[in-house]
């Protein structure tokens, strides 16, 4: 099993550019998530889902898309990228007992 | 806001316990104690998790006061490879249905 699985690793941004990054596992778990995490901070949710088709937002939605087609893939859409968005972001999945994270996506926008 | 609070910081010397305290006093009945872990800069890592009893696995030992209201994260014999920054939330059993509140954890330095 690859677990979590987060596409791209890496990626700069102009301010105003869209993007999507993606999350997606293998473990056939109903539960997905994204956060971020600023420098020196915890993480933040930002948007989640309890299954297919089925979406809800978290603490910080504000500038991002979610939707949830599969089972396996969870998408974070950036709609128009700015400079507050500089973070990494951490994509998870859960089973029912407990989260299994991905490596993350480090994004600067400039 | 986290339900939990956390020491900033914590040293622990390699081959000794490592105690990560953490205090949730406002836990509700239905809520369980989850611990993480992030090392540097990956993505965090599930350790243990209990409702009212201790638990161990292969990583760790929980402790939980019996009226709930704080708990221990023991790691018997830390390793350099322990330094990491370890996260206590209470959240409803299953995770990721938008219950995660992670604050700023505990950034344990195990020293040699």
């Amino acid at each position: 099993n690859a677990g979590v699985t987060q596409t791209p690793k890496f990626q700069v941004l102009k301010t105003g550019q869209s993007m999507t990054l993606q999350c997606a596992q293998d473990m056939n778990h109903e539960y997905m998530s994204w956060y971020r995490q600023d420098p020196g901070m915890g993480l933040r949710l930002i948007h989640y889902s309890v299954g297919a088709g089925i979406t809800d937002q978290g603490e910080v939605p504000n500038g991002y898309n979610v939707s949830r087609s599969t089972t396996e893939d969870f998408p974070l859409r950036l709609l128009s990228a700015a400079p507050s968005q500089t973070s990494v972001y951490f994509c998870a999945s859960s089973g029912g007992v407990h989260d299994t994270f991905g490596s993350g996506t480090r994004l600067t926008v400039v | 806001d986290a339900k939990t609070t956390q020491p900033p910081s914590m040293d622990c010397a390699e081959g000794r316990a490592a105690n990560l305290p953490c205090n949730h006093s406002t836990i509700s009945g239905n809520e369980y104690v989850y611990w993480y872990r992030q090392i540097h800069s990956q993505g965090p890592q599930y350790i243990i998790h209990g409702l009212k009893n201790n638990e161990t696995n292969e990583m760790a030992s929980l402790i939980i006061t019996e009226d709930r209201k704080s708990s221990t994260l023991i790691l018997p014999h830390a390793t350099l490879r322990d330094t990491a920054v370890y996260y206590c939330i209470v959240a409803n059993y299953g995770g990721s249905q938008g219950n995660l509140i992670f604050g700023k954890g505990t950034k344990l330095s195990v020293k040699p």
